[in-house]
């Protein structure tokens, strides 16, 4: 069973444009949702991240989007760049405890 | 130091040779997590310490995977009689005991089985 569902698989987006990626999650005892964001050849870095008891998070051009009742939650990346170009991985954790991570998204940013 | 490092970055290994992966958490971090990340996909958690404690190894995918932190500070990731299917990067993780939820990682290890 997998505990944390993401889509799409991947991305394709305009400069300047949004970029929305979604996941959904099974254990309603999950607390803590992080973003990731992985370069080739590098491990996944930390972007964002929100407790369920919070319906949005915003941190510059990133957004988490959180509807505990759905049991879903989304990246929303504002203006995006081609720098943003990478893999991105949404997580779940309980109790600071180990991390379940979605397949992730395969954003593209065109110039 | 830094951040978290891991050596070696890359390791060829024939089938049936074990392997040894080394993880340096951030200094200070009491917790350390490893993670299995196939081509492709997200990682996937195997064994979590704190401090010298191993509390959870429910990951860990056979007996051939054993993992230490004698310490409490660098762990080591060791697999025995390496298969074609332990092909994967394997990373660390470690998280302080304040903003303990927060996971910082390494660049991994790629691990190639031959």
């Amino acid at each position: 069973q997998q505990q944390v569902k993401q889509s799409p698989q991947s991305l394709i987006v305009q400069k300047g444009g949004i970029s929305i990626i979604n996941c959904a999650y099974e254990n309603t005892a999950f607390d803590y949702f992080p973003w990731y964001q992985q370069f080739p050849g590098k491990g996944p870095a930390l972007l964002i991240a929100i407790r369920p008891d919070v319906s949005e998070k915003k941190e510059g051009r990133f957004t988490i989007s959180f509807n505990k009742s759905a049991k879903q939650f989304s990246l929303h990346i504002m203006d995006s760049q081609p720098g943003d170009s990478a893999t991105y991985f949404c997580a779940a954790s309980f109790n600071a405890g180990k991390s379940t991570f979605g397949d992730g998204t395969t954003l593209t940013v065109k110039p | 130091g830094a951040g978290v490092s891991q050596s070696p970055r890359y390791k060829v290994a024939k089938r049936g040779q074990d392997v040894a992966l080394r993880c340096d958490p951030i200094s200070g971090h009491v917790s350390l997590f490893w993670y299995q990340q196939a081509l492709g996909q997200g990682p996937e958690f195997l064994t979590y310490f704190q401090n010298e404690a191993q509390l959870d190894k429910s990951g860990l995918p056979s007996d051939r995977f054993f993992a230490e932190r004698p310490e409490g500070s660098v762990s080591t990731l060791k697999i025995q009689r390496t298969q074609q299917e332990d092909s994967a990067v394997y990373l660390c993780a470690s998280s302080s005991g304040t903003l303990k939820e927060t996971q910082y990682f390494g660049p991994g290890t790629r691990l190639l089985v031959l």
